[in-house]
C-alpha cells in the first residue's frame, strides 16, 4: 500500500543551526503536502504546505521543497530556537471520488534544539 | 471560537465495552475527520465527512462507526472495544476541501484493557 517515509526519526541541533527534516511518498497522485508541529499533549498543528505544482515555499524561517520527479519533499527550518523543539510530521494527500480524499502520514521527527 | 474540541481528554475501558468519543467544531467546516496516533506510527486516517450525511472510510475503519447529522458533530463510536484500539485519538475539521488548513483537536487518550 501507499505510504510515506520520514527521516530521521530524531534530530538533535544547536540553537541557531538549521534543521532539515526529508520524506519520500509512494502514491505518485498526491498532489498536496503538509506539515505539522506537535507540541506535548496537544492536536498537530499546521506550519506550512506545498501543492504539487510548486517546487518551493517559504514562510519566515520555515521553507519546504518538492521535487515530485522524485517523490521526495523536505522541511527546512532555519535560526533553530528552543521553542521549535517538537514533534513534526509530514504527510502526502490526494483527492479521491466523491469529495473524498486519502491522506498519509509520515512516522514523525523529534526535534531537539538545544540552547 | 473554540475551534475543535472533544471529549473526554482521557477515557479507559474494558473490553468488549461500547464508548463513542465525542467531536465538535463551531467554524462551519465542511470536512471532519478521525485520526489515531500510536507510538512510532504518525497518524492514520480512521474515516471522515465531507459534510451532514456524507461519511466514508480512511486507512483503518474496522471497529469503528462514524455518522454526520449536523454540520457540527462528527462522533466516532467504538462497537466493541480491544487492546488494539488503545491509541491517541484526534478529530480535525477544514473549511471545503483536503487542500484546506486541517485544525485538530486536543485529543482523547484511550485506553483498552
Amino acid at each position: 500500500g501507499e505510504n510515506v517515509e520520514q527521516h530521521p526519526s530524531t534530530l538533535s541541533v544547536q540553537e541557531g543551526d538549521s534543521a532539515v527534516i526529508k520524506c519520500t511518498y509512494s502514491d505518485s497522485a498526491s498532489n498536496y503536502f503538509p506539515w505539522y508541529k506537535q507540541e506535548l499533549g496537544k492536536g498537530p498543528q499546521l506550519i506550512i504546505d506545498i501543492r504539487s505544482n510548486v517546487g518551493e515555499k517559504k514562510d519566515q524561517r520555515i521553507a519546504v521543497t518538492l521535487n515530485k520527479t522524485a517523490k521526495h519533499f523536505s522541511l527546512h527550518i532555519t535560526e533553530t530556537q528552543p521553542e521549535d523543539s517538537a514533534v513534526y510530521f509530514c504527510a502526502a494527500s490526494r483527492g479521491g471520488r466523491s469529495g473524498g480524499f486519502k491522506t498519509i502520514f509520515g512516522a514523525g521527527t523529534r526535534l531537539f534544539v538545544k540552547a | 471560537n473554540a475551534g475543535v474540541t472533544q471529549t473526554p481528554k482521557f477515557q479507559v475501558l474494558k473490553t468488549g465495552q461500547s464508548m463513542t468519543l465525542q467531536c465538535a467544531q463551531d467554524m462551519n467546516h465542511e470536512y471532519m475527520s478521525w485520526y489515531r496516533q500510536d507510538p512510532g506510527m504518525g497518524l492514520r486516517l480512521i474515516h471522515y465527512s465531507v459534510g451532514a450525511g456524507i461519511t466514508d472510510q480512511g486507512e483503518v475503519p474496522n471497529g469503528y462507526n462514524v455518522s454526520r447529522s449536523t454540520t457540527e458533530d462528527f462522533p466516532l463510536r467504538l462497537l466493541s472495544a480491544a487492546p488494539s484500539q488503545t491509541s491517541v485519538y484526534f478529530c480535525a475539521s477544514s473549511p471545503n476541501t483536503y487542500t484546506d488548513t486541517q485544525y485538530f483537536g486536543p485529543g482523547t487518550r484511550l485506553t483498552v484493557l
